[in-house]
């Protein structure tokens, strides 16, 4: 199974909104309304942001938000903070073979 | 509060073997579905193998297949991956996570694995 593919890096300005694009296949993104995104701070562990597609876990801004069309989901930021710069990664299940499959990745830059 | 911590991370030679624990409190251990996520230094996230609450099912990546085995104690609240003939390429900080709705709602901090002659 092949990771999902994210642009290598985005960036934005504070207060601007960025969106990162998670593209996958018919068997895992398109197949199921289970594609979670992470953040991840240089030397952490993974935070999940969103998962269902579109849900948010307590205690994550609202200004994070996801959603999905065909084979293709996307984490959109908006209001941009200094603290948001970090790398975000997305995850979809995909089916009871693979499990699960993740994107390569996407830095985010606020500039 | 869920806390997750992992430990047995260390410089092991190609060939070699090694068991990571992965030491959970703070939830009801045995309800919930556990799994390993692995990261290459400098590289992104990668499922490794996921264990069912009662240990009846496991499944795992195509990468460690054959080489890994996953498993748990429940009485002791602990996950466990064990390792062997163990490559370069396994070389990760490996994370354990405890699922969520089709998620991976908490993680621990990580332990580091090294394969190197």
């Amino acid at each position: 199974q092949s990771a999902l593919t994210q642009p290598r890096s985005v960036s934005g300005s504070p207060g601007q909104s960025v969106t990162i694009s998670c593209t996958g296949t018919s068997s895992d993104v398109g197949g199921y309304n289970y594609v979670s995104w992470y953040q991840q701070h240089p030397g952490k562990a993974p935070k999940l942001m969103i998962y269902g597609v579109s849900k948010r876990p307590s205690g994550v801004p609202d200004r994070f938000s996801g959603s999905k069309s065909g084979n293709t989901a996307s984490l959109t930021i908006s209001g941009l903070q200094a603290e948001d710069e970090a790398d975000y990664y997305c995850c979809s299940y995909a089916g009871s073979y693979t499990l699960w499959v993740f994107g390569g990745g996407t830095k985010l830059t606020v500039l | 509060e869920v806390q997750l911590l992992e430990s047995g991370g260390d410089l092991v030679q190609p060939g070699g073997s090694l068991r990571l624990s992965c030491a959970a409190s703070g939830f009801t251990f045995s309800s919930y579905v556990m799994t390993w996520v692995r990261q290459a230094p400098g590289k992104g996230l990668e499922w490794v193998s996921t264990i069912r609450g009662s240990g009846d099912y496991t499944h795992y990546a195509d990468s460690v297949k054959g080489r890994s085995t996953i498993s748990r104690d429940n009485s002791k609240n602990t996950l466990y991956l064990q390792m062997n003939s163990l490559r370069v390429e396994d070389t990760a900080v490996y994370y354990c996570a405890k699922e969520g709705d089709y998620d991976f709602e908490d993680w621990g901090q990580g332990t580091l694995v090294t394969v190197s002659s």
